[in-house]
């Protein structure tokens, strides 16, 4: 089975800098998916950026970006110049291909972020 | 456009009451997924459906029993609640892409979430 983790519960930055989650996964497949979803306060639960383990090039998606190690089985995200609305929690997901698990997503425990004006 | 719509969103049950979630999409997703989100554990898969009248386990299915009678409905039930069922409850979706008569596409789509149902039982 695979695992998720998530090894920052919280972290801050000041608005208008940089911070990167950190995202380790476990898993013996070598075609997989990874998604950071973000989660505000109003629960919803928010695509912000996927990466597919056979691409090389990491994702970006406007001001997020992703450090895919695949070796190391890292999957970071950074966010650059930080804004207000950025503070939420952040899960790091891992979606296995195999067909057989209906193409589940195993989530991490979540970084609670918070941005300081 | 409604995406994964959740009935109730909040709920107060009393130890041994039985009660269904249900969730509805809109966007013709084959597959459908239910999780529990409890503090410091992130969401934990229940159960989950790749098409209408097939459902099968996740990670923590004890207690919870799931139905897809209909392709845009999958329901959650609780016969007996817990305590330790206490949670918030949420519904996903995701779309596959079909060619040449089989998936060709799906794992990199996300899944839609719906906005959650918070469940406390006494």
């Amino acid at each position: 089975a695979q695992t998720v983790t998530q090894s920052q519960p919280e972290m801050s930055v000041q608005e208008a800098e940089t911070v990167t989650l950190s995202c380790t996964y476990d898993t013996s497949e070598s075609d997989y998916y990874l998604f950071w979803y973000k989660q505000p306060p109003s629960r919803q639960m928010i695509l912000v950026i996927r990466q597919e383990a056979y691409k090389q090039q990491n994702a970006t998606e406007n001001r997020f970006s992703v450090n895919f190690q695949k070796a190391a089985k890292s999957f970071s995200l950074k966010i650059s110049d930080s804004q207000l609305g950025d503070a939420a929690m952040y899960f790091c997901a891992y979606r296995s291909p195999a067909e057989t698990s209906g193409s589940r997503l195993t989530f991490g425990e979540g970084t609670q972020l918070t941005v300081n004006p | 456009n409604a995406g994964v719509t959740q009935t109730p969103k909040f709920r107060v049950l009393k130890t041994g009451q039985s009660m269904t979630l249900l969730c509805a999409q809109d966007m013709n997703h084959e597959y459908m997924y239910w999780y529990r989100q409890d503090p410091g554990m992130g969401l934990r898969l229940i159960h989950y459906s790749v098409g209408e009248g097939t459902t099968a386990k996740g990670e923590v299915p004890d207690g919870y029993n799931v139905s897809r009678l209909k392709k845009q409905n999958f329901l959650l039930g609780l016969e007996s609640a817990a305590p330790s069922q206490t949670s918030v409850y949420f519904c996903a979706s995701s779309y596959t892409l079909w060619g040449r008569g089989r998936k060709v596409e799906y794992n990199n789509q996300p899944q839609h979430f719906g906005d959650g149902t918070r469940l406390s039982i006494l």
